[in-house]
């Protein structure tokens, strides 16, 4: 079956812009979490989305934001871009969710944002 | 707030040798995932580990729970450069319930 599918890869943006990305899950899969990876950092959770609804949130400033659809796909949008923003956002989708997860996660190749 | 501490952050060995990895924590962990990601990839699941002293084994990779659910470790043996890749351990809270990673092991098999 088709993986987790993130659009778009890559994507350039200067400061001050905002930015949304794409999140496809695995068909079936109603829970959708974000990370925002960087060298430094390592992973860091951002949020968790299950059946339209957030129900975990890491510890980011409100610029972040998402959201998930009826059809389980989900996005999330970064406003007033700042230089450490840059970084690869990965969305990962599990069949379960909420709490307590002990299911796999499902990771998607990525969007990487360079904001310059 | 509970933290995943992984050592040693890089690794750089010949093929055939063999390599651990650790991962710990002073809290604990209801259950342990171990990924790898290759550049350019998204993290994939290696292996989950629930009960404590559990090992399991995946082809040359052994992974171990630690006995109080605190640890684990990733031992590989005889390395091919296929094994080089970002190895991430990530424990599910006992207390929340929420995935927590680990900083990642880099791991470079040299020819």
């Amino acid at each position: 079956k088709a993986g987790v599918t993130q659009t778009p890869r890559y994507l350039i943006k200067t400061r001050g812009q905002q930015v949304t990305l794409s999140c496809s899950p695995i068909s079936g899969h109603r829970s959708v979490s974000w990370y925002q990876q960087t060298p430094g950092q390592g992973l860091q959770f951002l949020f968790e989305y299950f059946s339209e609804t957030q129900r975990n949130k890491g510890n980011f400033p409100g610029r972040f934001s998402g959201r998930q659809f009826s059809n389980s796909r989900s996005e999330m949008n970064v406003s007033t871009l700042e230089l450490g923003d840059s970084a690869l956002y990965l969305c990962a989708s599990s069949y379960y969710g909420g709490s307590p997860n002990t299911g796999e996660l499902f990771f998607g190749e990525g969007s990487r944002l360079t904001v310059l | 707030t509970q933290l995943l501490e992984q050592s040693p952050q890089f690794l750089s060995i010949q093929e055939g040798e063999n390599l651990t990895v650790y991962c710990n924590s002073s809290s604990v962990f209801s259950s342990l995932q171990w990924y790898r990601q290759e550049p350019g990839e998204g993290p994939v699941l290696l292996v989950t580990v629930v009960t404590g002293g559990e090992v399991k084994k995946l082809k040359r990779l052994t992974f171990q729970f630690g006995d109080a659910r605190k640890d684990s470790s990733l031992h590989i043996t005889a390395a091919q450069t296929g094994d080089t890749g970002l190895y991430l351990c990530a424990g599910i809270s006992g207390n929340t319930g929420k995935l927590i990673f680990g900083q990642g092991t880099t791991l470079q098999v040299k020819p």
